[in-house]
């Protein structure tokens, strides 16, 4: 019974390439929550995902970023154009519904842009 | 945004020491969440609260959800090595934000001398 699977671990992207973050949820859940965690900080909510729709985006930059959980596949977190300031820890959190019932996280990526 | 503040920062005691650490806001929150993070890791649900005044152990740590719903704190006991890493805690706010969008505090980096 495997946990939130995130790939990469980690990631090195050059300045404006893009970042592909990928999450598979927990069998089962249909929930998905992305998190950004910079040094020394907390994590930061960034959007909420069901299946094929977005729930809450009020964490995402405006621009540059986009999430997707289509109906087959992972989750997909992507960076357009990644800035130095984009290094950091993304984290991937699933549940199999509302509320916080079973709520677990990955292992997160680590981009760093050089 | 709403803010968690958690406090001390950093921690450094002798193994057998009791540890207690502690999240306030200023504003009302449904839900405390603890957390423990290892390096390279996501956090790791330790205990959850869901009433205000809820005291909950899990082993040697206990959690209490403060009575006026805007502050939490967590307690270790008897600190062991293995205690060592950053524990989070997350909330989630009463008013606005969907039902999987978490604050978190900055953490408190614990460390332990055998």
């Amino acid at each position: 019974n495997a946990g939130v699977m995130q790939n990469p671990r980690h990631l090195v992207r050059r300045r404006g390439q893009e970042a592909r973050l990928r999450c598979s949820p927990m069998k089962g859940h249909s929930h998905v929550y992305w998190y950004r965690q910079l040094p020394e900080e907390g994590l930061k909510f960034m959007v909420y995902l069901q299946k094929e729709n977005i729930i809450d985006e009020s964490g995402m930059p405006k621009e540059r970023f986009s999430a997707e959980f289509p109906k087959e596949g992972p989750s997909i977190l992507r960076i357009q154009q990644v800035v130095r300031g984009d290094s950091a820890a993304y984290f991937c959190a699933s549940s199999p519904g509302q509320g916080l019932y079973g709520y677990t996280f990955g292992s997160g990526t680590r981009l760093t842009v050089v | 945004g709403q803010q968690l503040n958690q406090s001390p920062q950093s921690m450094f005691i002798q193994e057998g020491e009791d540890v207690s650490m502690n999240c306030t806001s200023s504003s009302i929150f449904n839900t405390w969440l603890w957390y423990k993070q290892e390096p390279g890791e996501g956090p790791v649900l330790l205990i959850a609260l869901y009433k205000a005044g809820e005291l909950t152990s899990n082993g040697r740590l206990t959690a209490q959800f403060g009575i006026t719903r805007k502050d939490s704190f967590l307690n270790i006991s008897a600190s062991i090595p293995s205690d060592v890493g950053i524990y989070f805690c997350a909330g989630q706010p009463a008013d606005g934000g969907s039902q999987g969008n978490l604050i978190f505090g900055k953490g408190t980096k614990l460390s332990v001398k055998p």
